[in-house]
């Protein structure tokens, strides 16, 4: 029952470096998302995929890339980290996306600081 | 852009008291999403409810939506130090816009 999963939990990045932030679902789901949470601004959308094969731009996709290597696996890139990027990651899924609604599924997220 | 915003930012009560939280949301919804956030953790689905229905129940939770309003109010009966964390409506097809939350601390 091991829900969505997100890997690193917590990472410190040096201004320009990169990483992969990775994200695996084990419930079957069509859609995934990635968000990011910053204090005072709640959660705002990254990047989704509605379903595999397809990735859409979300509300804040400036300085990032997905993959959604298959349907469990949906990562998130940052080819050049910036202080602005410093936030908490959270993964979803859910099991349908397009006109359907669902009750997301989250991650536990991952806690990034760039320096 | 936030489609939600939840009233009070911050509610503060005793243990047993009755806790409601409320959403207001801008455009047309097909339903409408309530989440929970423990400290340090990711978000839990609470409740779900549809343009057509106007009230629903979850064990200690009720939640409302009024569409001529464009609202919502979850209600938390009974509360316990437990349920302790911030709270978030959310709305969207497929996609999901959240407010930036309530944070209920329930003191013993």
């Amino acid at each position: 029952n091991a829900g969505v999963t997100q890997t690193p939990k917590f990472q410190v990045l040096k201004t320009g470096q990169s990483m992969t932030l990775q994200c695996a679902q084990d419930m079957n789901h069509n859609s995934m998302y990635w968000y990011r949470q910053d204090p005072g601004m709640g959660l705002r959308l990254i990047y989704y995929s509605a379903s595999e094969g397809t990735t859409d731009k979300g509300e804040v996709p400036n300085g990032y890339n997905v993959s959604r290597l298959n349907k469990r696996e949906f990562s998130l890139r940052l080819e050049s980290a910036a202080p602005s990027q410093t936030s908490v990651y959270f993964c979803a899924s859910s099991e349908a996306g397009g006109q359907g609604s669902y009750g997301y599924t989250f991650g536990s997220g991952t806690r990034l600081t760039v320096v | 852009s936030q489609q939600g915003e939840e009233d009070p930012q911050a509610l503060s009560i005793q243990e047993g008291e009755n806790a409601t939280m409320n959403c207001s949301y801008k455009t047309s919804i097909n339903n409408l999403q309530w989440y929970r956030q423990n400290s340090g953790r990711g978000l839990v689905h609470l409740i779900l409810i549809r343009s057509n229905e106007r009230e629903k129940h979850s064990g200690r939770l009720r939640v409302t939506l009024d569409t001529s309003k464009k609202s919502s109010s979850l209600l938390i009966t009974a509360s316990r130090a437990a349920d302790t964390a911030s709270y978030f409506c959310a709305t969207g097809q497929g996609k999901l816009t959240f407010g930036q939350g309530t944070i209920l601390t329930v003191h013993p």
